[in-house]
């Protein structure tokens, strides 16, 4: 089955603590992206990926940082997590930049930082 | 700079009801790609149509339609004969070359459909 999958589904951290979100696509997508989603503020893009160790920043990308050293791979690092951090994450992953065949989404990561 | 309206906030309607979900978008680029996604109670976000600026010919898949035109920006998505499980967070969203197809969100509108 064509997806993105997303991991974990729910998290919950401590200031400061070092986390990854893994995001793994299985349909040789060259386009990846993580965007966060927030009560009245609306889904933010924060990094995305045009292709293999191609990766630039979105429109919130302070605190996080990516890599895609791989096509189907695209983690999302907070290296000194945050409260303000606390969001719902949403990794996307499409056949090209201009969605073609449309974005599909992962199942979303649910993270609370305390 | 793009920006996606979407003025209804939310919608009550009683099932098998017509209804029709507006959006308004802002671009300067004369190429551009529309979306239309559903997020449901469970919170994933499902993908319904993309359209490309130079297509402005109105969709149809079963219950669903959209109505792009480019001469008052809009691409309205009407669902007829709404069911309860139509009920969900529903987002147009835009991109374009000039922000490196950077995904616009609207704010969404949500959609309550009462048995």
């Amino acid at each position: 089955e064509a997806q993105v999958t997303q991991n974990p589904r729910y998290l919950i951290t401590v200031t400061g603590k070092k986390l990854t979100v893994t995001c793994s696509q299985n349909m040789n997508h060259e386009y990846m992206s993580w965007y966060r989603q927030d009560p009245g503020l609306g889904l933010r893009q924060i990094y995305y990926s045009m292709n293999v160790e191609v990766t630039d920043k979105g429109d919130v990308p302070e605190g996080y940082k990516v890599s895609r050293k791989e096509k189907r791979n695209f983690p999302l690092i907070l290296e000194s997590p945050s409260p303000n951090q606390t969001s719902l994450y949403f990794c996307a992953s499409s056949l090209s930049p201009t969605g073609e065949g449309g974005y599909t989404f992962g199942s979303g990561t649910r993270l609370t930082v305390v | 700079a793009q920006k996606v309206t979407q003025a209804q906030t939310e919608i009550s309607v009683v099932e098998k009801e017509d209804v029709t979900l507006d959006c308004v978008y802002e671009t300067r680029d004369t190429t551009y790609y529309l979306f239309w996604y559903k997020q449901p109670p469970s919170g994933e976000l499902v993908f319904l149509i993309r359209r490309n600026s130079f297509d402005e010919q109105n969709e149809i898949s079963g219950r669903y339609s959209w109505n792009f035109q480019k001469s008052t920006s809009s691409f309205n998505f009407t669902i007829t004969a709404s069911q309860v499980v139509d009920s969900a967070v529903y987002f147009c969203a835009l991109s374009e070359p000039g922000s490196n197809y950077q995904l616009i969100w609207g704010a969404g509108t949500k959609l309550i459909i009462k048995p």
